[in-house]
This record gives structure tokens, sequence and C-alpha cells, in this order.
């Protein structure tokens, strides 16, 4: 069935790099697509969203890139810190849902 | 103004023991979301209220699972009786009814349960 994935589970950066964290999507009817930053012991914290007629959308150093043509998706954290280790969720919603499908999940980790 | 708020934030049952978890969502938001994640897995759609109705309960696993929201305010979700692959995070969400989609929702810090 349509699912919403990740390329990879774990991600490790050193502080000051830019982190990129990946997303393949496969509901084509999805129009609205959401990061979520869950940190150990929490539940998922919103970060940023996106609408399918955008293809960027910045934030407080995040930005997400949104490529229809592929189903991709990608969150681009700049400048990482320690205090963004974390797992990180796309979510989509599909077109007239209210409900976001989660993915597994990339678990970014941040040396100093 | 208040999150979404979850109790209890843990809890140990033995298999076959009843757990009723409470969730508290933020004032005014009509639709509220029951999600659960098991280890190392996706965050999983139990069900989808919007005030005290139950829009979708797609996601629940199997009838020892019952969630409420009586009244339109705070929901329980109990499982009864419990078993080992019930154990993981329980996150309670809501959010404001709004558009078919763009609708931001916001989670509590989830319930832990482990069942032995």
């Amino acid at each position: 069935g349509e699912s919403v994935g990740l390329h990879l589970p774990t991600l490790s950066v050193q502080e000051g790099d830019n982190s990129i964290i990946n997303c393949a999507y496969s509901n084509s009817a999805s129009d609205y697509f959401i990061w979520y930053k869950q940190e150990s012991g929490k539940g998922p914290q919103f970060i940023i969203d996106i609408r399918s007629n955008m293809d960027k959308r910045q934030g407080q150093r995040v930005t997400v890139l949104l490529n229809k043509t592929v189903k991709h998706l990608s969150l681009q954290i700049a400048a990482t810190q320690p205090g963004d280790s974390a797992v990180y969720f796309c979510a989509e919603n599909p077109g007239g849902s209210y409900i976001p499908t989660f993915g597994r999940g990339t678990s970014l980790i941040v040396h100093p | 103004e208040a999150g979404v708020t979850q109790f209890p934030s843990h809890s140990v049952i033995e298999k076959g023991q009843t757990v009723t978890l409470r969730c508290d969502p933020i004032s005014g938001h009509d639709n509220l979301y029951w999600y659960r994640r098991v280890m190392g897995k996706e965050i999983k759609f139990l069900l989808h209220f919007v005030k005290e109705s139950k829009q979708d309960e797609s996601g629940m696993p199997n009838n020892r699972f019952l969630a409420e929201r009586t009244g339109g305010t705070y929901s329980t979700l109990k499982v009864q009786p419990a078993e080992l692959e019930d154990s993981g995070v329980y996150f309670c969400a809501s959010s404001q009814l709004g558009p078919p989609s763009g609708n931001t929702i916001y989670f509590g810090e989830g319930s832990w349960l482990t069942v032995v």
C-alpha cells in the first residue's frame, strides 16, 4: 500500500554542520506535509510544514523542500546544534484528510 | 496556554490487567487523535474524534482497545486485557477544526506503557 518512509534511519553530524533529512512519500493525493521533532521522553513537536503548491519553505534554521515529481521531501537544518539531536518524522496529509500519516523517523545525532 | 496533557506518563502493568490512559486536549480543539509508537517503529494512527464523535477508528488494533470522549472534552483509551504487544508509547494529539488538510496537530508527551 502507499506509505511514507525515510531513506536513512540514523544520521550523525558534527556540531555546526548542516543536516539534511530525507523522506519519500508515495501517496500522490497528499497535499500537505509536516516535519516533527521528537526528543527523548517527549512527544512529537511541530517544526515546519509545507503545502503541495509550494516547493520550498523556510523557518528558523530549518528549510523544507518538496519535490512532487519524485515524491520527495527533505528537512534541512542549518548549523546543527547538540539540541537538535532527536528523532525526526515526516508526515503527510492526503487531500481531504485531517489525519497525518507518519513514517518511521530518522534519528539525528549531533556530535560536539 | 496549556498544551495537550496525558496521564499517566508511565505505566507498568502485568499481562491481562487493564490500563486506562487519559488525554486532555488543548482547550477549544474539537479534533482529538490517538496514536501509538511501538519501539523503533513509526507512529501509527489509532483513531480520531471530532468533538465526542468517533470520526475514524480504522487504526484501532482490536476490540481490546476502547476509546471514549464523553462531552467532547477529555478522552480515555482503555486497554483490556493488556497483552505484551501493547507495550509502546501512546500519544494523544489535538487540533482546531480547520480546512480539509493543513490542520496542524499538537502532541502530548505520551503515555509510556509497558506490559510485562
